[in-house]
């Protein structure tokens, strides 16, 4: 299994209160992806990075925020959490060497905003 | 606008038969595919790629086809087995481009026995 953890693994809050998941990998893979899985919806993008400090919007960035300064270690920020924000919160990381193409995700975090 | 898209949310199929999961692309940029399954409260797995250079690519019960012309590619389990009960997701990138990998949203899969 890909060396990825993610904490906390379940997180209740306010709204308006803000949060931080931490996503961290002992794989040095230079991308590294938030996602977040809804019904209906499948796995949507939120940020990615593409190494440290370089980082992307996905396709539903909006009110989330990201970082990398190690290349281990992706935090994606909820600045003032809401409702819609509700959801299981995945880390990917993959590397572009070769023939790889895949990517790998952690357990995920199931974080419910109140 | 979905740029990978399973048009069937569910799919219930007898075990020792076919599963054949299906999903459609938008983006001519894109070439690798890859095929996805996931359990509850787990998060995905990688299960098979192809190359938008091949057609088929086959390992083991699991094999994928790609259809660049039509965009559509499929995966076909045989034979099915109920512990492949999960949902399957495919998801597509452009290596050459941002490697941003666009899932579509799922297929769930029951397999009866």
């Amino acid at each position: 299994d890909a060396g990825i953890t993610q904490s906390p693994r379940h997180k209740v809050t306010e709204t308006g209160t803000p949060v931080t998941l931490r996503c961290h990998q002992t794989e040095n893979h230079r991308y590294m992806y938030w996602y977040r899985q809804d019904p209906g919806h499948g796995l949507r993008l939120i940020h990615y990075s593409y190494g440290v400090k370089d980082t992307d919007k996905g396709e539903v960035s909006d009110g989330y925020s990201v970082s990398r300064s190690k290349t281990e270690d992706f935090l994606l920020t909820l600045e003032s959490a809401t409702s819609s924000q509700t959801s299981v919160y995945f880390c990917a990381i993959s590397e572009s060497r070769g023939q790889s193409t895949e990517a790998f995700f952690g357990q995920g975090t199931r974080l419910t905003v109140v | 606008d979905q740029q990978v898209k399973q048009n069937s949310p569910s799919l219930s199929v007898q075990e020792g038969r076919i599963s054949i999961l299906n999903c459609d692309y938008t983006n001519s940029m894109f070439d690798y595919f890859l095929w996805y399954k996931k359990y509850p409260a787990e998060g995905p797995t990688f299960l098979i790629s192809i190359s938008s250079i091949k057609d088929k690519n086959e390992d083991g019960r699991f094999t994928v086809f790609l259809n660049k012309s039509a965009k559509h590619l499929s995966l076909h389990i045989v034979p099915s087995q109920p512990g492949d009960s999960a949902v399957y997701f495919c998801a597509a990138i452009g290596k050459s481009g941002t490697y941003k990998y666009i899932f579509g949203t799922g297929t769930r899969l029951k397999v009866l026995a």
